[in-house]
């Protein structure tokens, strides 16, 4: 695609289910990372992966946070019994080869509200 | 921390006239981006200069770089309405991509009134 999908674009959960938010980096970019934004806020790192590869996990707020991206395209965060303070907005991004990695190309990001 | 911080934390202007935000970074940096932030939407790229250049235009974008201060401004000039959104700056310590994602302040939120 010409840009960064991410899906669903909002989700409503109810405290303790479980939620998949998905993102479709621009085809061939390497990096992807995901973000956290509360509101008012700016963009908190989760977490990194180079391909397949999550190189940096530091930015994950708990176990209950886990992100894949099992063929170095598509990712999917995980959240596991979401809690209220996880409500927030989850951005991805990606970023190419050398020259153009220096940048990062963001979705519109999903929206998570936890009830 | 390689954050930037940036300032003012809101700033409302009128529509026509110039607005300037600045940038303060703790580190030293490879080179400094800024991006803006439209509401509901994601980050959209503005602007990158590196550490070597002191002023960089693009359109009716402005940013300069004082690495001995380790600041940046970004001016827009002649705002108009669609250019109020969030501006966040990201200064980068290395080269190139890789685990040394950018990390963000919370942004200057500017509002251009019609």
């Amino acid at each position: 695609g010409a840009g960064v999908s991410q899906s669903p674009r909002y989700k409503v959960a109810k405290r303790g289910q479980d939620v998949a938010l998905r993102c479709d980096p621009i085809s061939g970019h390497v990096s992807l990372f995901w973000y956290q934004q509360a509101l008012g806020q700016g963009p908190e790192f989760l977490t990194y992966f180079q391909n397949e590869a999550q190189l940096d996990k530091s930015g994950l707020p708990s176990d209950r946070f886990f992100a894949e991206r099992p063929e170095g395209s598509v990712s999917t965060l995980k959240i596991q019994r979401t809690q209220q303070e996880d409500s927030a907005v989850y951005l991805c991004a990606s970023s190419g080869h050398r020259e153009e990695g220096q940048k990062l190309f963001f979705g519109s990001g999903t929206q998570l509200s936890v009830l | 921390s390689q954050q930037g911080e940036e300032d003012p934390q809101a700033l409302s202007i009128q529509e026509g006239e110039n607005a300037t935000m600045n940038c303060s970074y703790k580190t030293s940096i490879n080179n400094l981006q800024w991006y803006r932030q439209n509401s509901g939407r994601g980050l959209v790229h503005l602007i990158l200069i590196r550490s070597n250049e002191r002023e960089k235009h693009s359109g009716r974008l402005r940013v300069t770089l004082d690495t001995s201060k380790k600041s940046s401004s970004l001016l827009i000039t002649a705002s108009r309405a669609a250019d109020t959104a969030s501006y966040f700056c990201a200064p980068r310590r290395r080269p190139g991509g890789g685990a040394d994602g950018l990390t963000f302040g919370k942004g200057t939120h500017l509002i251009i009134q019609p």
